[in-house]
């Protein structure tokens, strides 16, 4: 059984496009996470979820939002995507939010032409 | 605002050898620090968590240890295999956030 899972794996889109990217966690837990890896490989937070409550939103541009419709979701949407917004997007879970082992997802790899 | 440091930023050795890939961080008020590995074009897999109040942690051929107050920590891989090649990560939990650092690549030669 996969803990985290994230659709799609891959996406190709056009600059101007907006696109959706979904997760989902079985694992009961309360917090869920998003960070980006850019093209030098480092990956950094970029939103946090509790029970559907945002509590964590970095310095992100207004472009992307996310939507959590339960605690066992939490979606990415992005609008007028640009190219600097190519990385792959891991999406992550834990039991609760301070100090909790978090669990990743596969990620997914954005690549905007 | 914390930061991570990994060193080296990539590691070849020969099948065999004992390495220790280091990390440190810039805040020592952390709730934790975990390990992960990730393979190309893969996710990331949690290798070792270490709680602030613990020293070290280990997990067969892994050993990673912590020394807050210094805003270290080493993960030691014994007797290196070449399935240990990946790129190792070192993540900073300061409450409700990862902080990680940039990685260091390992290379397992046979």
């Amino acid at each position: 059984d996969t803990a985290v899972s994230q659709t799609p794996k891959y996406l190709v889109t056009q600059m101007g496009n907006d696109k959706s990217i979904k997760c989902e966690q079985n694992l009961g837990h309360d917090t869920m996470y998003w960070y980006k890896q850019d093209s030098k490989k480092f990956l950094k937070i970029m939103f946090s979820y509790n029970n559907k409550e945002l509590i964590i939103n970095e310095t992100v541009p207004n472009r992307f939002s996310p939507k959590s419709p339960d605690k066992a979701h939490l979606n990415l949407h992005i609008n007028s995507l640009e190219l600097g917004d190519s990385a792959v997007y891991f999406c992550a879970s834990s039991q609760g939010t301070f100090g909790e082992t978090q669990y990743f997802g596969p990620g997914t790899r954005l690549l905007v032409l | 605002k914390q930061e991570v440091t990994q060193i080296p930023a990539a590691l070849s050795v020969p099948e065999g050898e004992n390495l220790v890939l280091n990390c440190s961080f810039t805040d020592s008020a952390i709730y934790n620090l975990q390990w992960f590995r990730q393979d190309p074009g893969k996710g990331l897999t949690s290798l070792l968590l270490i709680q602030s109040s613990q020293r070290e942690q280990t997990s067969g051929r892994l050993n990673a240890s912590l020394d807050k107050s210094s805003g270290r920590s080493t993960l030691y891989i014994a007797a290196s295999q070449p399935g240990d090649s990946a790129t190792y990560l070192c993540a900073v939990n300061s409450g409700s956030r990862l902080t990680f650092g940039e990685g260091t690549q390992l290379t397992v030669n046979p």
